[in-house]
């Protein structure tokens, strides 16, 4: 597509209850990039996904927050068991490879737990 | 520890005038640093990129410097517009570190007509 699409645009969710998060990143981008973003904080990076290699998973926060990719196309973001300090924007972007230069952002999921 | 620092205190100028924006960064060997601006609501959108080598980049009203030895990055919008405000982030991504941005909290931008 033109763009980076996400999936839902907002979503409110009760505590405890698992959420998932989509992301389509531009046809031909090899990276893909999931990040969050804290009401009045800076994007902190969560995974990045570069081609067949392995995924980063450095930045997730627990091993409630899993996320796979297809191929090279589609990703989906796993919250299980959500608690309220995971009520945040999630942000997905894309490149054409690692250093390629600058990210294609979609607009984000914002995710309420309540 | 390291961080990454921006302006936490919103920047308010005159319509025409030069907006400068610092990024102040700790600890970092940055491969490069990108700047985005983000609008209320969305995703941040990618203005420009510059190198551990390059000193200074230019985009039209946009430049950004880059100096390595002070680890700050200047970011400039001359001829600045009601239409440039926003919050603008500055971003590094360490040298062995591919594919982890590593984001300021950003620095809000109001250009007044």
């Amino acid at each position: 597509g033109a763009g980076v699409s996400q999936s839902p645009s907002n979503k409110v969710t009760e505590k405890g209850k698992d959420v998932e998060l989509r992301c389509d990143p531009i046809s031909g981008h090899t990276a893909l990039y999931w990040y969050r973003q804290r009401l009045g904080q800076g994007l902190e990076f969560l995974i990045y996904f570069q081609g067949n290699s392995a995924p980063d998973k450095s930045g997730l926060p627990s091993d409630r927050f899993s996320a796979e990719r297809t191929g090279e196309s589609v990703s989906t973001l796993t919250i299980q068991r959500t608690q309220q300090e995971d009520s945040a924007v999630y942000l997905c972007a894309s490149s054409l490879g690692l250093r390629t230069g600058g990210y294609t952002f979609g607009s984000g999921t914002r995710l309420t737990v309540v | 520890s390291q961080k990454i620092e921006q302006n936490s205190e919103a920047l308010n100028i005159q319509e025409g005038k030069t907006a400068t924006l610092t990024c102040n960064y700790t600890n970092y060997s940055p491969a490069y640093l990108q700047w985005y601006r983000q609008d209320p609501g969305r995703g941040p959108v990618f203005l420009l990129l510059i190198r551990e080598n390059e000193k200074e980049k230019r985009k039209e009203r946009l430049k950004v410097t880059f100096d390595t030895t002070l680890k700050q990055s200047l970011f400039h919008i001359t001829a600045s517009q009601p239409a440039d405000s926003a919050t603008y982030l500055c971003a590094l991504e360490r040298d062995n570190q591919g594919g982890k941005l590593i984001f300021g909290q950003g620095t809000e931008l109001s250009v007044k007509p």
